[in-house]
């Protein structure tokens, strides 16, 4: 089981929707994460949350959407995404201290876009 | 620019055997070095993290080893199981930014019962 929880497992949208990815956990964690998978790759870096305020973009396109309403809580905001998009999205959390970083992975989220 | 290089990209062993993964860096200035296993549809589980001031940690039957100097880790599985079959991942993070991840491609690991 693991300790970083992820909603919805699967979830499939077109084109013009609007949905929301959720993650989830309570460890303490005051750093948050969103990763991108796509099949056989490592997952890339998509946005970092450090107590609560948004420290790494990297560049993502803004029908990418993230928030994080308190320290226990990480949304992804999804609008109007292409094919393309389709893949594992991955929440992790860390210590946000300069100390030991592991992060821990939720199971993700498997997204395809019709 | 850092790259994490892991060879071989699939491995293939029969149940028992000890066996050795490797992953290279070209950057030394680390701050540390993590493996990772990752099943099928599933997401990632740390196994081992290494501060670059470490040589290595155990866990279990788990042995990650780490030379700086020479840019490169190993992680030892003894008496390898069917359940150890998965993708497993090393990513380090470089002095002065521990947030981002620099992965490899993996190894994919088959245990043959």
């Amino acid at each position: 089981d693991t300790e970083v929880t992820q909603t919805p497992k699967h979830l499939v949208m077109g084109m013009t929707n609007k949905k929301s990815l959720k993650c989830e956990q309570h460890m303490g964690h005051r750093a948050m994460y969103w990763y991108k998978q796509k099949a056989k790759k490592p997952p890339e870096l998509m946005f970092v949350y450090s107590y609560e305020k948004l420290s790494i973009n990297e560049s993502v396109p803004s029908r990418f959407s993230p928030e994080c309403p308190n320290s226990s809580l990480l949304n992804l905001h999804l609008h109007a995404l292409q094919p393309e998009d389709s893949a594992l999205y991955l929440c992790a959390s860390s210590q946000a201290g300069q100390g030991t970083n592991s992060q821990h992975f939720g199971d993700g989220t498997r997204l395809s876009i019709l | 620019k850092q790259e994490v290089t892991q060879i071989p990209a699939a491995l293939s062993v029969p149940e028992g055997e000890n066996l050795v993964l490797n992953c290279s860096f070209t950057d030394s200035a680390i701050y540390n070095l993590q493996w990772f296993r990752q099943d099928p549809g599933k997401g990632l589980t740390s196994l081992l993290l290494i501060q670059s001031s470490q040589r290595e940690q155990t866990s279990g039957r788990l042995n990650a080893s780490l030379d700086k100097s020479s840019g490169r880790s190993t992680l030892y599985i003894a008496a390898s199981q069917p359940g150890d079959s998965a993708t497993y991942l090393c990513a380090v993070t470089n002095a002065g930014n521990n947030r981002k991840l620099i992965w490899g491609l993996g190894t994919s690991l088959a245990v043959n019962p």
